[in-house]
């Protein structure tokens, strides 16, 4: 059974820092992309960071490019989101996701598979 | 940026057909996928690649994706499907897109 377990979400001061984790199992851990997908209060979903099975690729959503750093650790099926200089508007429920590959005649497509349970980051002073 | 657009609410009785679209440029050219969501819960994949159901996911849920338009079809609705529901594709330029979401009542 997939699991997907996060961490580390908590009540911190704009322009602050946070570790996000996510302990995965069930799965073949290295050979699947993972992803980070925010959802503010109230509010839809938003992919935030995407990082492929090795780890030697990353993306980042633009709202968070420069400021957060997706990263994983094969060895332990964790994947991490550091974030840095937090805004108010990071505020959300943070899920990690497993990422599922297509092939299609126009290129590859994604989408998620599992999600996890979603750990809480709010900014606020 | 690519942007992929739902019906803000769509209500049903029990036992009739909810349909929910999603509209985006050339949409039918990629895969869409569907989330539902409860309150206070994850999301849970219930259609992928336009209209394949993943293991455990009832047989009442259906998709297709079509010009500009995705659809999840919901026959025989429960009052269990309620909740929200975000198609998903991807875009070359804009990576992971979500619809705005679509909240679904059984009235």
């Amino acid at each position: 059974e997939v699991q997907l377990v996060e961490s580390g979400g908590k009540l911190v001061q704009p322009g602050g820092s946070l570790r996000l984790s996510c302990a995965a199992s069930g799965f073949t851990f290295n050979s699947y992309a993972m992803s980070w997908v925010r959802q503010a209060p109230g509010k839809g979903l938003e992919w935030v960071s995407t990082i492929s099975g090795s780890g030697g690729s990353t993306y980042h959503a633009d709202s968070v490019k420069g400021r957060f750093t997706i990263s994983r650790d094969n060895s332990k099926n964790t994947l991490y989101l550091q974030m840095n200089r937090l805004r108010a508007e990071d505020t959300a429920v943070y899920y990690c996701a497993k990422v599922v590959v297509a092939a299609t005649i126009s290129g590859s497509q994604y989408h998620f598979d599992y999600w996890g349970q979603g750990t809480l980051v709010t900014v606020s002073s | 940026s690519y942007e992929l657009t739902q019906p803000p609410s769509v209500s049903v009785s029990p036992g009739q057909t909810a349909s929910i679209t999603c509209s985006g440029h050339k949409l039918g050219e990629k895969y869409a996928s569907w989330y539902q969501q409860k309150p206070g819960q994850s999301p849970v994949l219930v259609i992928y690649q336009d209209n394949k159901r993943p293991s455990g996911i009832p047989e009442r849920f259906s998709g297709s994706n079509s010009g500009n338009t995705a659809t999840l079809t919901i026959s025989g609705t429960q009052a269990m499907d309620e909740g929200d529901y975000y198609c998903q594709a991807w875009d070359s330029s804009t990576a992971y897109v979500f619809g705005t979401g679509t909240k679904v009542t059984v009235l």
